[in-house]
């Protein structure tokens, strides 16, 4: 079973504070990683993507990629409030015709 | 910006009814798929259509669902005889490319069977 891993959380931390997600994915062939933002009742929204290894920088968030070690993550500087939200990871596996698989995500939670 | 709309946005059955659920993609992405979430659950893949066929389903696809793309804009799931473990979201999602595209999802249907 392919998986994508995710600390469930909540992670709580302060306003102006960077916030640190971590997932796992075990598909050594897949080539693309994307990270969505989810509201409570409502549908995922793609914030990043990020295709090679190192980091990728937009706004105020940051993905880093590791292939060899199969763990990406998403930083977001100067977390605010609205940042509150559950974050998921997501990733295409070849097998499967290249369908998303998503993690559980992570619950986030700014306090002012 | 382009998007991707669904409706209805809720839609409440009896059990054993049929359920049509519409998505309109973006409309110059090639591929398509339905993914629900169970309330507190994770985002889970139902199905992938490309070129006017599935390509490939999930085991939770069984022969109660079904997909259409009955013309050049809407894509359908219908859901022959709802069952109370089928009360989820459902997500229409679309990609441009299948390789490295972005999946891009509706806002859902909610649907709750009673």
């Amino acid at each position: 079973q392919k998986e994508v891993e995710q600390n469930s959380g909540p992670l709580s931390v302060p306003e102006g504070a960077i916030a640190s997600l971590n997932c796992t994915y075990s598909d050594r062939g897949s080539q693309s990683f994307f990270w969505y933002r989810q509201y409570s009742g409502k549908s995922p929204e793609l914030i990043m993507s990020i295709y090679s290894n190192g980091d990728k920088e937009d706004g105020r968030f940051t993905a880093q990629l590791n292939k060899a070690s199969q763990y990406v993550s998403l930083l977001i500087r100067d977390s605010q409030p609205s940042d509150s939200a559950t974050y998921l990871c997501a990733v295409p596996y070849m097998e499967y015709g290249n369908k998303l698989v998503f993690g559980a995500g992570t619950i986030l939670r700014v306090k002012s | 910006e382009p998007e991707v709309t669904q409706t209805p946005s809720h839609q409440v059955t009896q059990m054993g009814q049929e359920v049509i659920l519409r998505c309109v993609p973006i409309s110059n992405h090639l591929y398509f798929y339905w993914y629900r979430q169970i309330l507190g659950q994770k985002v889970e893949f139902l199905v992938s259509f490309y070129n006017n066929e599935i390509s490939e389903k999930s085991e939770i696809f069984d022969d109660q669902f079904s997909v259409e793309r009955p013309d050049g804009s809407n894509f359908t799931l219908k859901i022959r005889s709802t069952k109370l473990e089928d009360s989820a979201m459902y997500f229409c999602a679309s990609k441009a490319r299948v390789l490295t595209g972005e999946l891009f999802f509706g806002e859902g249907s909610r649907l709750t069977v009673l």
